[in-house]
């Protein structure tokens, strides 16, 4: 049972570019969020999909958009990078519901802005 | 706004103790409240949750305490081991959309 995956690992990138993240949630879900998690500090929330809309947002610029294809894999986008979106990219699946579900992680993409 | 705080930033314990991490949240809305265990580099692991309408649950070594009223959440370690050393998050979520706030995290050491 393939757990949560996330691509490309690393990315390397410039100010001004833009960024696509990948994420397969974990088999039987069919929500996902996304988080950021800059060095030392807690994943912050920034959006979540489910049935191929975004459900729910965080404080992020609307730089920061997403896509749920039908089968419920995501892609988070970022445009204009700036130094500060220099961060470790997780994405989280669950299982939706009428109560809070668990979400379960991959492995991220460490992104690097220079 | 929403906010979860964590405490200590950093905790050092030995071998064999207990470690305790406390949190509280500002949402009384709350009602799914994770903790996740990262290693460095590695992914967030979920190691325990506990929704508000229990007031405490165990998982072998790992016990959570709830108080709605305080708005005050624990997590317990006992027989600490070397594998305990991680970095640990509180978290809260409500409602079914479950949009996560996590707390700042605490780094666990434990000394052998």
């Amino acid at each position: 049972d393939a757990g949560v995956t996330q691509s490309p690992t690393h990315l390397i990138k410039t100010r001004g570019q833009q960024v696509t993240l990948r994420c397969s949630p974990k088999s039987g879900h069919d929500t996902v969020s996304w988080y950021q998690q800059a060095l030392g500090q807690g994943p912050q929330f920034i959006f979540q999909y489910y049935e191929e809309e975004e459900r729910q947002r965080g404080n992020f610029p609307d730089r920061f958009s997403g896509h749920q294809f039908p089968n419920y894999s995501s892609e988070l986008n970022v445009n204009a990078l700036l130094l500060g979106d220099s961060a470790l990219y997780l994405c989280a699946s669950s299982l939706a519901g009428t109560s809070p579900q668990p979400q379960h992680f991959g492995d991220g993409t460490r992104l690097s802005i220079l | 706004g929403e906010n979860v705080e964590q405490h200590p930033s950093t905790l050092s314990v030995q071998e064999g103790d207990s470690a305790v991490i406390k949190c509280t949240y500002s949402d009384s809305a709350s009602n799914y409240f994770p903790w996740y265990k990262q290693e460095l580099g590695k992914r967030p692991q979920l190691i325990i949750d506990i929704r508000s309408n229990v007031g405490e649950k165990k998982d072998q070594r790992i016990a959570v305490t709830l108080n709605k009223t305080a708005k005050h959440f624990s997590l317990h370690i006992t027989e600490t081991q070397p594998e305990d050393s991680a970095v640990y998050f509180c978290a809260a979520s409500k409602g079914s959309a479950s949009k996560i706030i996590f707390g700042s995290g605490t780094r666990l050491s434990i000394r052998p």
